[in-house]
């Protein structure tokens, strides 16, 4: 149980394009998603909470009019990188928690490798 | 402010066991996390603990001293496949995890 999955799992686009990644909670109710970006060799960064059904909360730094987040149900979460950049190029990986269950544990998706040429 | 600190890389022989040590300091503290996370994959859950005392699960052990900040991961009879990085991560107050940079274990014949 507790499957997240993400897609697409790559993408390559042109500079000043938009993406969308879609996070799904297969199997689960989630009603906190988490959206974070992993520059290679770093550790990851978290850049904004969603809550189902409620605006989300982006982290000092991130603009939130470009990293558009939405969570209108509770399996599914997208994050849509607006006007792509090459440096937005990065592993951008979903996580969610359950609701209802203990502890704070986190279920990771796969990740989407993003390409911005 | 939140802090956690791991080790930066770690080496150590197959067959052989390491302790990968997490000190933080955090707004709040409800629960601690070990994630492995494989070079382009994404983290996979390890161990909790919310409770002082040690955690066992297999090759695996996970301990936690609440009082001092402090955590490890023990892992036992090293495999070549325990190569990875392992994350270190901290629940605060508000429930987000806060998590460490993250320690890079190379493990050797």
């Amino acid at each position: 149980g507790a499957v997240v999955s993400q897609h697409p799992s790559w993408v390559i686009c042109k500079s000043g394009t938009s993406v969308k990644i879609e996070c799904r909670s297969l199997d689960f109710q989630a009603t906190t998603m988490f959206w974070y970006r992993q520059f290679p060799k770093q550790s990851l960064m978290l850049m904004a909470t969603s809550n189902e059904g409620s605006k989300a909360t982006y982290e000092q730094g991130v603009e939130k009019d470009k990293f558009l987040i939405n969570h209108a149900s509770l399996t599914l979460s997208t994050l849509t990188v607006t006007s792509a950049h090459p440096e937005d190029s990065s592993f951008y990986i979903c996580s969610a928690r359950e609701a209802d269950r203990d502890y704070n544990e986190q279920f990771f998706g796969p990740g989407t490798r993003l390409t911005v040429l | 402010g939140q802090n956690i600190d791991q080790p930066t890389e770690m080496t150590a022989t197959e067959g052989a066991i390491v302790q990968i040590n997490c000190t933080y300091q955090t707004s709040g503290f409800n629960g601690l996390f070990w994630y492995q996370q494989h070079a382009g994959e994404a983290p996979t859950f390890l161990s909790y603990n919310v409770l002082d005392g040690l955690e066992e699960k297999g090759r695996f052990s996970s301990f936690l001293s609440r009082s001092k900040g402090y955590s490890y991961l023990l892992l036992k009879e090293l495999q070549m496949k325990d190569s990875a990085s392992y994350l270190c991560a901290v629940t605060a107050s508000n429930y987000q995890l806060i998590w460490g940079a993250g320690t890079k274990l190379i493990i050797k014949p």
